[in-house]
């Protein structure tokens, strides 16, 4: 069955520097793949997914993850934090595997100190 | 364009009474989700609905919860009886036509507080 671990329940980065949110995931096939961004008392934002073609890929507020299959890693990069990145991020994997959806991980708080 | 609507955001009940809690998807998205979060873990899905038909229901606990999709846009997800447990974020989200790959859009939820 697909799965993500997310490593690290909080990451904390001054403004300015580089963002590295990590996630590995498990799959037995070819997976979709999605980081969710929720800002406080809001729903969830996709910033980015992959779906087998580039294996950068770019996504929203200068965001973007790489797909390493060697490493079954999927983490997400911001080269220079922003106080306003402060927020809970999600990895998600697409579970094809009987009923499709989305399996999230647990979550990683970033926090953005000035 | 709208996003997904939630109606209420915040509800305080005790436990052993019921409770509803209303969606209205963006226009024209035919897939439907009501997802519970709760506090310090991703979403999970507890329902899917395709139209008015509720195609993935396997993870709602069906002796308390329920879920409706009339006319096949707004929705509303009903605890009866809440139990303490229940507590947590109700996220509603919609995609166009439900694939693979197609972006889910939250809405911002139900915080939920039985006591």
């Amino acid at each position: 069955a697909q799965s993500v671990t997310q490593l690290g329940s909080h990451v904390s980065v001054s403004e300015g520097a580089l963002v590295l949110l990590r996630c590995n995931y498990s799959s037995s096939v070819p997976p979709y793949l999605f980081w969710y961004v929720q800002y406080p008392n809001q729903g969830l934002q996709l910033l980015l997914k992959y779906t087998s073609a580039a294996t950068l890929v770019k996504g929203i507020n200068g965001f973007e993850a790489e797909f390493k299959k060697s490493e079954t890693s999927f983490h997400l990069t911001k080269p220079s934090a922003h106080m306003s990145d402060a927020a809970e991020y999600f990895c998600a994997v697409l579970r094809v595997t009987g009923f499709q959806k989305l399996v999230f991980g647990t979550g990683t708080r970033l926090l953005v100190s000035p | 364009e709208a996003g997904v609507v939630q109606s209420p955001r915040y509800k305080i009940i005790e436990k052993k009474q019921p409770v509803a809690f209303w969606c209205n998807p963006i226009s024209g998205h035919n897939t439907l989700y009501w997802y519970l979060q709760n506090l310090g873990q991703g979403p999970e899905l507890l329902i899917r609905y395709e139209n008015e038909e509720a195609v993935d229901d396997s993870q709602l606990p069906k002796d308390r919860f329920s879920a409706e999709r009339l006319k096949g846009v707004d929705s509303t997800l009903k605890i009866q009886p809440a139990e303490l447990g229940d507590s947590a974020v109700y996220l509603c989200a919609s995609s166009l036509l439900g694939g693979a790959q197609e972006t889910q859009y939250f809405g911002p939820g139900t915080r939920l507080l039985v006591l």
